[in-house]
C-alpha cells in the first residue's frame, strides 16, 4: 500500500514570498490533515478535511494560510505572505474517516523562510 | 480544548535499560492516546496505541499505561537498543474532534 506522499521535500523562500505544498493521502482515506511541526515541537494541526469539506480550520492564520481539496483526493497548502516565524516542517496525514483514529503521516515539507 | 503535556524532554539510557516517558492531558473526553516515534528528518509512525477502556496494553517491548482518574498516561520501552533513539510525540484524540500532540521526548540510548 502506498504512502501519503507530499513535494515539495524542502524548500527555501524570501520573507514576503509565497509557497504551495501539495498532498496526496493513501487512496480511499476520506480524511485528510494538515500539521504544522516548528523544531523542537509536536505537530499542530491547521486544518482537517473529510472528502472536500472542512471539518475543523479553528487554528489556521487564515490572514495567509490556505487550503483546499477540491476533488476529496489531493489537497494543497499555501502560505502567502510568509513570515519567519512561518519555517517549520509541514505534514500531511490522512486516516479513512473521522472516526477512524489511526493517522498516517506523509514525509512533511521542510520550510525555511529567510 | 485539549492541553497535552510531555516528559521528560530529553531522556538518556544505556543500552539494555528501560526508557519511561510520561504524557498528561486535561479533557478527560479523550478517548484514544498514540505515540508516536519520530526519526531524525522522517515522518512521526505510530508505535503502540491505547484507548480508555483499556488500562494497559503491551506490544514485545513496548507498553503503554494508561489512568484515566489521573489523567495520564505512559510509554514503557523495555531493554532499550541503539536503534529505539529517536523522539517520541504522545497524542490525545477527542472522538470527533482531533488530535493534540504532545512537545516530544528526545531518546538518546547510549551503546
Amino acid at each position: 500500500e502506498a504512502g501519503v506522499a507530499q513535494s515539495p521535500r524542502y524548500k527555501i523562500i524570501e520573507k514576503r514570498q509565497s509557497v504551495a505544498f501539495w498532498c496526496n493521502p493513501i487512496s480511499g482515506h476520506a480524511t485528510l490533515y494538515w500539521y504544522q511541526q516548528i523544531l523542537g515541537q509536536g505537530p499542530k494541526l491547521l486544518i482537517q478535511f473529510q472528502n472536500n469539506g472542512v471539518v475543523d480550520d479553528s487554528q489556521l492564520p487564515k490572514d495567509r494560510f490556505s487550503a483546499e481539496r477540491l476533488k476529496g483526493v489531493d489537497s494543497t497548502l499555501k502560505i502567502q505572505p510568509a513570515k519567519l516565524e512561518d519555517s517549520a516542517v509541514y505534514l500531511c496525514a490522512s486516516s479513512l474517516e473521522v472516526g477512524v483514529r489511526e493517522q498516517f503521516f506523509g514525509p512533511g515539507t521542510r520550510l525555511t523562510v529567510l | 480544548g485539549e492541553n497535552v503535556e510531555q516528559h521528560p524532554s530529553t531522556l538518556s539510557v544505556q543500552e539494555g535499560d528501560s526508557a519511561v516517558i510520561k504524557c498528561t492531558y486535561s479533557d478527560s473526553a479523550s478517548n484514544y492516546f498514540p505515540w508516536y516515534k519520530q526519526e531524525l528528518g522522517k515522518r512521526p509512525q505510530l508505535i503502540i496505541d491505547i484507548r480508555s477502556n483499556v488500562g494497559e496494553k503491551k506490544d514485545q517491548r513496548i507498553a503503554v499505561t494508561l489512568n484515566k482518574t489521573a489523567k495520564h498516561f505512559s510509554l514503557h520501552i523495555t531493554e532499550t537498543q541503539p536503534e529505539d533513539s529517536a523522539v517520541y510525540f504522545c497524542a490525545a484524540f477527542i472522538t470527533g474532534n482531533q488530535f493534540y500532540f504532545g512537545t516530544g521526548t528526545s531518546l538518546t540510548v547510549i551503546p
